[in-house]
């Protein structure tokens, strides 16, 4: 079975920019989330989606959103980047309560 | 409000000898709780979960954990080091009946294995 595969795998953008990522979650898993981690912070929770609907937000301006399409894949959209934007974006899904989240390699975003 | 803490930032070990990563974590309902492994330049791996059956759980890679609620802890052990072992551990924490997608996770503890 496939893992989580997330694209692309570096990106550098400039301040002020907005930039899209996107997450393919395990074949059968319905609920994507997306996680940002930065040296500083450690890993944050940024949202999770299932059946194309927000379950749970994590506390992160309106610069970022996301989405789930019907076939569970999402992407995640950050508006006018800053400096601090820098970092590793994970995504993970999950089959369901009592089974973890399984995680992707990440988007290394680099804001210059 | 959930939350857990990670003993140690950095822990190093001699190759054969026991692994012992320490987690504790606050929750006012029933936990589920994780350990995750991460490699340089990687997302993270699945060690373990605990979601409130046996307290003892195995994982993979030879490591396990036990789940003490007197103690709110779920320490992270393994009895031989091995030079794969090295990488970043990360402990997480969910509401049992929660989401699995909303994760807390503690600091994360860089563990080096020596020689």
């Amino acid at each position: 079975k496939a893992g989580v595969t997330q694209t692309p795998r570096y990106l550098i953008k400039t301040r002020g920019q907005q930039v899209t990522l996107s997450c393919s979650p395990i074949s059968g898993h319905r609920s994507v989330s997306w996680y940002q981690q930065t040296p500083g912070q450690g890993l944050q929770f940024l949202f999770e989606y299932f059946s194309e609907t927000q379950r749970n937000k994590g506390n992160f301006p309106g610069r970022f959103s996301g989405r789930q399409f019907s076939n569970s894949r999402s992407e995640m959209n950050v508006s006018t980047l800053e400096l601090g934007d820098s970092a590793l974006y994970l995504c993970a899904s999950s089959l369901g309560d009592r089974q973890g989240a399984f995680f992707g390699q990440g988007t290394r975003l680099t804001v210059v | 409000a959930q939350s857990v803490t990670q003993l140690g930032s950095h822990v190093s070990v001699s190759e054969g000898a026991l692994v012992l990563l320490r987690c504790n974590y606050s929750s006012s309902v029933p936990p589920y709780l994780f350990w995750y492994v991460q490699y340089p330049n990687q997302g993270l791996q699945l060690l373990l979960k605990y979601t409130s059956a046996a307290t003892l759980v195995k994982g993979i890679n030879g490591f396990e954990a036990e789940f003490k609620k007197s103690e709110t802890s779920f320490h992270l052990t393994k009895p031989s080091a091995h030079m794969s072992d090295a990488a970043e551990y990360f402990c997480a924490v969910s509401k049992e009946g929660g989401s699995q997608g909303n994760l807390i996770f503690g600091k994360g503890t860089k563990l080096s294995v020596k020689p």
